[in-house]
């Protein structure tokens, strides 16, 4: 059964610094992987989705990567700004349903 | 294109009532999921449908129903509502292999 973890629960950082946000997952054998954000009583948007064929992707101030071997995926966000500040969550699809099991997220914190 | 449209966006309900939570797409995707939030915890599945007709249990669907009859609806039925599902539930829809959209949740309260 796949389980997702994201350490740490929380984090906070100054405003313009880079920071990493980590998932780590237990069965390698994932479809792809998914990086959303989810704001205060919002629902969850989608940041990043990283085929399992996949390294990494871009978009903007976000990079994600993904090591399969290592069971790895990272989310990198340049020049942090407030409006960065949600949860963000990390999410495996498994091989034929596509079925996504998620992580428990980063409430992340961007100090002004 | 409204995206993923939920309805209601708040719910009491007495231990024991039913009730149906709605779950409207309009980007013809053929996936469709329904997740329950809890508080400091990840979503999880409770059922999901690869097209019309064709619907699967998640990891947690005791005492949840659903029907697709149509590729934009996916309604999750609650028979006999208990504390226990007191939660946040989110419907998302996608095309096969690509990212998943969401709705904007159904708060649930079950006392």
């Amino acid at each position: 059964k796949q389980e997702v973890t994201q350490i740490p629960a929380a984090l906070s950082v100054p405003e313009g610094e880079n920071l990493v946000l980590n998932c780590s997952f237990t069965d390698s054998a994932i479809y792809n992987l998914q990086w959303f954000r989810q704001d205060p009583g919002k629902g969850l948007t989608s940041l990043l989705l990283i085929q399992s064929s996949q390294r990494e992707q871009t978009s903007g101030r976000l990079n994600a990567s993904l090591d399969k071997s290592s069971g790895r995926s990272t989310l990198y966000i340049a020049a942090s700004q407030p409006g960065d500040s949600a949860t963000y969550l990390c999410a495996a699809a498994n091989f034929g349903n596509e079925k996504l099991t998620f992580g428990t997220g980063t409430r992340l914190t961007i100090i002004p | 294109n409204a995206g993923v449209t939920q309805t209601p966006k708040f719910r009491i309900l007495k231990i024991g009532q039913s009730m149906t939570l709605q779950c409207t797409q309009d980007m013809n995707h053929n996936y469709m999921y329904w997740y329950r939030q809890d508080p400091g915890m990840g979503l999880k599945l409770i059922y999901y449908s690869v097209g019309a007709g064709i619907t699967d249990k998640g990891e947690v669907p005791n005492g949840y129903n659903v029907s697709r009859s149509t590729t934009e609806d996916f309604p999750l039925r609650l028979e006999l509502a208990a504390p226990s599902q007191t939660s946040v539930y989110f419907c998302a829809s996608s095309f096969r292999g690509r990212e998943q959209y969401f709705g904007p949740g159904t708060r649930l309260t079950v006392t």
